[in-house]
């Protein structure tokens, strides 16, 4: 079966790094992407990862390895409006995309 | 870019009348739109996926009779939530997918801000 880990909830405090990972079984790979979704909003596109290595955008890197079938998402000097939830999804075979169940990010004072 | 808009944003209505929900591609042409429904703490459960002129494919268990969805133009999908109930009751989002190469870096979904759907 197609299978999306990532942890359920993670603390960090502002101004400090965070990696929230993510591990993936599916069937195929056409990419790994990373959403993030404040409460009661809809999620919004952070970043896609296809070759392997290290893709930097500001303050959110993400990272990937394909034969590892591992991704990381780093924040760096976390701000409060930081706090959400972050979901890792994949594209499969047939570029259907399998979702993660999300990592909860609480950021504290 | 790639800005999708959802209406209405927040509907209230009662058991067993019929909802629609409509979203909107505003700046490009979508040809995939796809409809997802999320309860309070999990993830995107996705419902269907719609293509532009063609009948939708839904997801196992997503009754489609019950959840009626039209895509007849490149930039308009709707969902009609027909005789609702209160386990009905859920957050629906719509993403629309960036056209270009399958898989590439623009084949992202963009996402439609939501309708919470409460039914008494």
């Amino acid at each position: 079966g197609q299978n999306i880990d990532q942890p359920t909830e993670m603390t960090a405090t502002e101004g400090a790094i965070v990696q929230i990972n993510c591990t993936y079984q599916t069937s195929g790979f056409n990419g790994l992407f990373w959403y993030q979704q404040h409460a009661g909003e809809a999620p919004t596109f952070l970043s896609y990862n296809v070759l392997d290595g290290l893709e930097e955008k500001g303050r959110f890197s993400s990272f990937l390895s394909r034969s590892k079938g591992y991704s990381y998402l780093l924040l760096k000097e976390l701000q409060m409006k930081d706090s959400a939830s972050y979901l890792c999804a994949v594209s499969d075979s047939n570029y259907q995309l399998i979702w993660g169940a999300g990592t909860k990010l609480i950021i504290k004072p | 870019g790639a800005v999708v808009s959802q209406h209405p944003s927040r509907v209230i209505c009662k058991s067993g009348t019929s909802v629609k929900i409509e979203c909107r591609s505003l700046d490009f042409q979508a040809t995939t739109m796809f409809w997802y429904r999320q309860f309070p703490k999990q993830s995107l459960m996705l419902m269907a996926t719609s293509n532009e002129g063609s009948k939708a494919t839904y997801e196992q268990g997503v009754e489609k009779d019950k959840f009626l969805i039209n895509h007849a133009s490149l930039t308009l999908s709707t969902l009609t939530v027909t005789s609702a109930h209160p386990e009905d009751s859920s957050f629906y989002i719509c993403s629309a997918r960036v056209g270009g190469l399958a898989g590439g870096p623009t084949d992202t979904q963009y996402f439609g801000p939501g309708t919470r759907l409460t039914v008494l």
